[in-house]
């Protein structure tokens, strides 16, 4: 099984600060089968990045991924208000598919 | 626009089974397969298993194998997770959501969640 490790746990920061997310693999993610999807409070998680570095449909363009390997990155260029949230990664090179921890990114 | 509609929330008894169902609209229901997720209280997400809604294999996590049936319905393009012998651990909020390859890979629509309670 693939361990996804995301760091740091939590992020306090302000809005139109930037936000560098990280997730690490116990081995080797083939072809970049990773996503980071976004969930807020009471609601299903949303999809951001698919295959390590492809927006969504509908994902704003300060939202980008890089990585391959086994290190990954979400960075969220400047923080709107509605970003403050939790953020999973997920690999689905390996079975079982597994996600990270999460990160959460909270208001300074 | 896709959409993914489950069914309301249940309460069940240690030992018992529950089922948990996805109806899908907004696309070729055919042609995607069905991630099954659960997060407990204040936890993490938990991928639980695919499934194909084309020819209805399944990819389930070891942890559940035996345990959980996932299946299909072409005809009511609704999508259903069963599973059995529950124990107090497997309160969740249960989610299913669209995917496209064999296996389960990301899940690009998501369903609102189904909080499934054990308690005696």
């Amino acid at each position: 099984e693939i361990v996804l490790t995301q760091f740091p746990g939590t992020l306090s920061l302000s809005p139109g600060e930037g936000a560098t997310l990280s997730c690490r693999a116990s081995q080797s993610i083939s072809s970049s089968s990773l996503a980071w999807y976004q969930q807020k409070p009471g609601q299903a998680p949303r999809l951001l990045i698919y295959g390590s570095s492809n927006r969504a449909t509908g994902i704003p363009d300060r939202f980008s991924g890089s990585g391959c390997g086994t290190d990954f990155s979400l960075i969220i260029s400047r923080l709107e208000p509605e970003d403050f949230a939790v953020y999973y990664c997920q690999q689905y090179g390996g079975s079982p598919r597994t996600f990270g921890q999460g990160t959460k990114v909270e208001i300074k | 626009q896709v959409h993914l509609v489950q069914s309301g929330p249940e309460v069940k008894t240690p030992g018992a089974s529950v089922k948990v169902s996805c109806k899908a609209s907004g696309y070729t229901f055919t042609r995607y397969g069905f991630n099954w997720v659960r997060q407990a209280p204040g936890q993490g997400l938990e991928w639980m298993g695919w499934i194909s809604a084309y020819d209805g294999n399944t990819n389930y996590a070891q942890k559940f194998q035996g345990r959980v049936t996932m299946t299909t319905d072409a005809s009511t393009t609704t999508a259903y997770m069963d599973l059995r012998t529950l124990g107090s651990s497997d309160t969740a909020v249960y989610y299913c959501g669209r995917t496209d390859r064999p296996g389960g890979s990301y899940t690009d629509y998501w369903g609102q969640g189904t909080l499934v309670t054990v308690s005696s």
